[in-house]
């Protein structure tokens, strides 16, 4: 299994909101990160999780909040957003740091 | 510091002709070297990479690149395009950002277009 699965696939949300992307890797990656792209722009590091820990995180708004529950699975938690949050939100994983990393289809996040 | 440079950031192309998307790093360390495709709507997939080793890398769908560390050049290059392969493709290198880690620095990309 060489994939990484985001879910949803597509999401729209109010900026009153509160919802979750998730993101699931089973192999056996121990670096897990998220990316935001906005249209016709490379990717931005968001978070880095590394051994299920935090070890970057590149000024992110704290409406934004990661979690890796455990070393397969990584989420963002989104609340109160705006609309110029909306993005494709990449999720990826390498087996460490600085190696060829794998990216998910991403969750096409709109902010209304 | 390091970072990438996309020298291109439209190239069309005819069918069946060659083609060549350059990119340049820079790097006072050892690199790891990536291209990534994008297609509309979709993550991005690896290309090819280099690590170590060789100079000339051969990847995914045909395409190759050559890493030329006298001219911190990274191009990537395939002898016969195909429609499919209109896409954007971003070269990226590691960023040693501090007590052992180290992230990805993606260029900001370059879109191929393929002309029937």
């Amino acid at each position: 299994d060489t994939e990484v699965t985001q879910t949803p696939k597509h999401l729209v949300m109010g900026m009153t909101n509160k919802k979750s992307l998730k993101c699931e890797q089973h192999m056996g990656h121990r670096a897990m990160y998220w990316y935001k792209q906005k249209a016709k722009k490379p990717p931005e590091l968001m978070f880095v999780y590394s051994y299920e820990k935090l070890s970057i995180n590149e000024s992110v708004p704290s409406r934004f909040s990661p979690e890796c529950p455990n070393s397969s699975l990584l989420n963002l938690h989104l609340h109160a957003l705006q609309p110029e949050d909306s993005a494709l939100y990449l999720c990826a994983s390498s087996q460490n740091t600085g190696i060829e990393a794998f990216f998910g289809q991403g969750t096409r996040l709109t902010v209304v | 510091a390091q970072s990438v440079t996309q020298l291109d950031s439209q190239v069309p192309v005819f069918e069946e002709a060659p083609v060549e998307l350059r990119c340049n790093y820079s790097s006072s360390v050892s690199v790891y070297l990536f291209w990534y495709v994008q297609y509309p709507n979709q993550g991005l997939q690896l290309l090819l990479k280099y690590l170590s080793g060789s100079t000339l890398v051969k990847g995914i769908n045909g395409f190759e690149a050559e890493f030329n560390k006298s001219q911190t050049s990274f191009h990537l290059r395939k002898p016969s395009v195909h429609i499919s392969d209109t896409a954007e493709y971003f070269c990226a290198v590691t960023l040693y950002s501090g007590a052992g880690s180290y992230q990805l620095t993606f260029g900001k990309g370059t879109k191929l277009s393929v002309i029937p």
